[in-house]
């Protein structure tokens, strides 16, 4: 089975400056997706990025990117000109390619990012 | 507006009634899912739908039951066999065949067991 940890249940950041969110995952396969879905206040969840696993280079979304290590099994989100608006809870998340669930993702426990005037 | 609805947002129960939450799609996804959120525990996979009259079970299902008669529709219903069933439940769907992996949300059901 696969596993998705996120060491930081919470972090801050000032308005306009640089965060980095951390997410590490276990799983034996080799053909997978990783995303990072953020839910803000208002609860509806959205995704943010996605990483193929087979892609070496790192996936950019405007001001989110991914710092994507294939061999140390780290997923991390960064941030960059940190709005109020990102404030939210973040969600890393796993998907296998194989077999019959792959449907199926596995999230993470959260980080909750607050982001200060 | 295409999207997801849940219904109701909010609603009480009293110990030993069953509950059913409402969700709709008009996606045109084939397949739906049922997430529970509880504080520090992230989302867990309660059950998942790939097609009309078909589901499986997720990581969490004992308590829970769910039907897909409809593509567009997926209610799940919260058993009084549910040991704790206050939480917030979120439904999701996705596209099926060539699936990148990326679900689309609903606003979410919280439920209260009185």
């Amino acid at each position: 089975a696969q596993t998705v940890t996120q060491s930081q249940p919470e972090m801050s950041v000032q308005e306009a400056e640089t965060v980095t969110l951390s997410c590490t995952y276990d799983t034996s396969e080799n053909n997978y997706y990783l995303f990072w879905y953020k839910q803000p206040p208002s609860r509806q969840m959205i995704l943010v990025i996605r990483q193929e696993a087979y892609k070496q280079q790192n996936a950019t979304e405007n001001r989110f990117s991914v710092n994507f290590q294939k061999a140390a099994k780290s997923f991390s989100l960064k941030i960059s000109d940190s709005q109020l608006g990102d404030t939210a809870m973040y969600f890393c998340a796993f998907m296998k390619l194989s077999g019959g669930s792959n449907y199926k993702l596995t999230f993470g426990k959260g980080t909750l990012l607050t982001v200060n005037p | 507006d295409g999207g997801i609805t849940q219904s109701p947002k909010y609603l009480f129960r009293k110990e030993g009634q069953n509950v059913t939450l409402s969700c709709e799609q008009n996606l045109n996804h084939d397949a739906m899912y049922w997430y529970r959120q509880d504080p520090g525990q992230g989302l867990r996979l309660i059950y998942y739908s790939q097609i009309v009259n078909d589901f499986q079970k997720g990581d969490i299902a004992e308590g829970y039951s769910v039907s897909r008669e409809k593509k567009e529709s997926f209610p799940l219903t919260v058993t009084s066999a549910q040991k704790n069933p206050t939480a917030f439940y979120l439904c999701a769907s996705s596209l099926a065949g060539g699936n990148t992996g990326e679900l689309f949300f609903g606003e979410g059901s919280r439920l209260t067991v009185l």
